[in-house]
């Protein structure tokens, strides 16, 4: 079945960059997502890359994707404590429904 | 500006007790989940519905029902309340045309079975 795994915990330095990792399994997936989600709300899309590309830059984000290794990053640059919340990774491999990560909590220390 | 909303934040109920929780979302998505969030693992699919009137189960259905008479609304059950089923519960909508079909979701509802 199909399964997205990432570590549960990342604690950086403001103004660091922060790298969080995911691994999935299913390589029909058409799309991959990363989630943020605030103390006390809801998840929120913070970006996304198709499948058939490598990399997507927005602004202080970089997504990488390594097709052959299921492996996708995402790269946060001078990190702020506004940064400080929990990252979901996501995939898609049919219209609408995703698999989540169990998510990474990021805290950035002053 | 897009919406999903759900009934109440936070939500108190015994065991035994029938629990509704209700989301509805105005942006016209033909998609709609009921997700559980809980410490470490993460978030885990109950049901989900692609049309009104129809569902689908996801990875962990037991102890729960859903409904969807309507397309905006979509509504979780648990018929009857166990300990076990305090957690957060989270609401999402989707749209299958157009890219890059994400989620959209509400606030969450903090359920505690007491």
């Amino acid at each position: 079945g199909e399964d997205v795994e990432q570590s549960l915990f990342l604690s950086v330095r403001e103004g660091d960059s922060s790298v969080i990792n995911c691994t999935y399994t299913d390589s029909s997936s058409t799309y991959l997502y990363w989630y943020k989600q605030e103390p006390g709300a809801g998840l929120q899309l913070l970006t996304y890359i198709f499948s058939n590309m490598d990399m997507k830059q927005d602004q202080r984000l970089t997504v990488l994707l390594n097709k052959k290794d299921k492996h996708l990053s995402l790269r946060i640059a001078d990190t702020q404590t506004g940064d400080s919340a929990i990252y979901f990774c996501a995939e898609m491999f049919n219209a609408g429904k995703s698999t989540f990560g169990d998510g990474t909590t990021l805290t950035v220390k002053p | 500006d897009v919406k999903v909303t759900q009934s109440s934040r936070y939500l108190v109920k015994r065991t035994g007790e029938k629990v509704f929780l209700e989301c509805v979302q105005d942006m016209d998505h033909e998609n709609m989940f009921w997700y559980r969030q809980d410490p470490g693992l993460g978030l885990r699919l109950i049901y989900f519905s692609y049309d009104v009137k129809m569902k689908e189960k996801g990875d962990i259905p037991e102890g729960y029902s859903v409904s969807r008479e309507k397309k905006e609304r979509f509504s979780l059950i648990l018929e009857s309340a166990s300990t076990n089923q305090t957690s957060m519960y989270l609401c999402a909508s989707s749209d299958t045309s157009g890219s890059p079909y994400e989620q959209f979701f509400g606030p969450g509802t903090r359920l505690t079975v007491l």
